[in-house]
């Protein structure tokens, strides 16, 4: 049963444009919300994360909106460069599991020059 | 500062064998966290390490084992391998247990024939 849930492998968006990556949820004790950026041969790198107490959280060209009432949350790059192509996962966790991280299966992001 | 470094980057077994995969945390750093990566999924939980006691858990057999050095180091074990066991193997550190934001390794490439 996945627990997080990203619907779109796949995303093509021009350079200059906004993409905007989705994610699911389903368990209604996830309270941290967190985006992983991950390249070819290499770990996934840390990019945004949003507490549940927040529906909202900006750092540069990244922004991720949270929707608890509807269990989804959504990852906003503006302007989308070329060097953003990458896999995104999204990730959540919940109060007191030793954040252990629930990952959703990640969508492929391409940002044509 | 170095980040977290993983050993060996890929490796092949056959069936039924042993492997030990090792990691070491970004300096300062006293939680490490093991996820496997099956390709075309996201990272699923193995275990987490905190002050060299296991603190979580993910739903794994017991084939897998793991511990955690005094250096804070920590080993993957998994024994009786298996094809479906052919997967990347992240080890993620973080400052202290409850930390939500992981920094993963490049991972190692297990391959299992």
């Amino acid at each position: 049963d996945q627990q997080v849930k990203q619907n779109s492998p796949s995303l093509s968006v021009q350079e200059g444009r906004i993409s905007i990556l989705n994610c699911d949820y389903t368990n209604s004790m996830f309270d941290y919300f967190l985006w992983y950026k991950k390249y070819p041969a290499e770990g996934p790198t840390f990019l945004i994360s949003i507490s549940s107490i927040k529906d909202k959280n900006e750092d540069g060209r990244f922004t991720v909106f949270l929707n608890k009432s509807a269990k989804h949350l959504s990852l906003h790059i503006v302007p989308s460069q070329p060097g953003d192509s990458a896999v995104y996962f999204c990730a959540a966790s919940v109060a007191g599991s030793a954040r252990q991280l629930t990952f959703g299966s990640g969508t492929q992001l391409t940002v044509l020059p | 500062d170095a980040g977290v470094t993983q050993s060996p980057t890929h490796l092949i077994k056959t069936r039924g064998q042993q492997v030990t995969l090792r990691c070491s945390p970004i300096s300062g750093h006293k939680s490490v966290s093991w996820y496997q990566q099956v390709l075309g999924q996201g990272p699923q939980f193995i275990f987490q390490y905190y002050e060299k006691e296991e603190r979580g858990r993910g739903n794994f057999p017991d084939r897998f084992s793991a511990r955690q050095f005094p250096n804070y180091s920590s080993e993957l074990n998994v024994n009786a391998l298996l094809l479906g066991d052919s997967a990347l193997y992240l080890c993620a550190s973080s400052l202290g247990y409850g930390n939500e934001k992981l920094f993963f390794g490049s991972g190692t490439q297990l391959s299992v024939l």
